[in-house]
């Protein structure tokens, strides 16, 4: 069975240090995973997708298929950077009717210190 | 473009009685829908999800059930209410060949 494991509930950095909030995977099949950002009184909205390859807001994201990681970096951290992160992985599930769903892990809330 | 729609914002309801949660997808057709149920430390439960009008699948057996009345339309209901259905409740829709979900702003429950 897939599961998506962030082992930090909570990482907190001071402003300008490097970040990197831990997201490990485990699936059988080639996966498509997400990082998810919900700040303060906001929805739950995407940060990035690792077939972008894009960075977004500074975050990178590269997928490590050895190690069955997908870890979240900002060289930089900012203030603003203060939310909570969900990893998230894309799957078919074949039972009931089928459709594509999303595995989450349980979250990491990243407090960035002034 | 799509947009998404979830109400009420919160919501608070006695023990015992009916609840009816909606959402709406604007901007798009055949959407794949999820409810989904938010708690602190224990991260996102796939609560039901929907394929199409009148399919339903659940994930987890619950006091809850949900319909889709109409392709675009996500009901999350109960008869009862309990105590333990207090919670973070997230509307989402997806593209039915996968990818990324986008959210509603969500609505919090409190059964009293």
């Amino acid at each position: 069975a897939q599961r998506v494991t962030q082992p930090e509930k909570l990482l907190s950095v001071f402003k300008g240090a490097p970040v990197e909030l831990k997201c490990n995977y485990s699936y059988s099949g080639s996966p498509e995973l997400f990082w998810y950002v919900q700040y303060s009184r906001q929805r739950l909205q995407l940060l990035l997708r690792h077939i972008s390859r894009e960075s977004i807001k500074g975050f990178t994201a590269d997928l490590n298929k050895g190690e069955t990681s997908f870890h979240l970096k900002k060289p930089f951290a900012q203030e603003e950077d203060s939310a909570m992160y969900y990893c998230a992985l894309s799957f078919y599930a074949y039972s009931g009717a089928g459709s594509y769903q999303l595995t989450f892990g349980k979250g990491t809330k990243l407090s960035v210190i002034p | 473009s799509q947009t998404i729609h979830q109400w009420p914002a919160t919501l608070v309801q006695p023990v015992g009685s009916p609840l009816s949660l909606e959402c709406t997808v604007e901007g798009t057709s055949n959407p794949n829908l999820y409810w989904y149920r938010q708690a602190a430390g224990r991260g996102l439960q796939l609560l039901f999800y929907s394929v199409g009008i009148g399919q339903i699948s659940s994930e987890v057996p619950q006091n809850l059930s949900a319909s889709r009345p109409q392709d675009r339309q996500f009901i999350l209901s109960s008869k009862k209410l309990l105590l333990s259905d207090s919670g973070f409740y997230l509307c989402a829709w997806s593209a039915n060949t996968g990818g990324s979900y986008t959210f509603g702003s969500g609505t919090r429950l409190t059964v009293v």
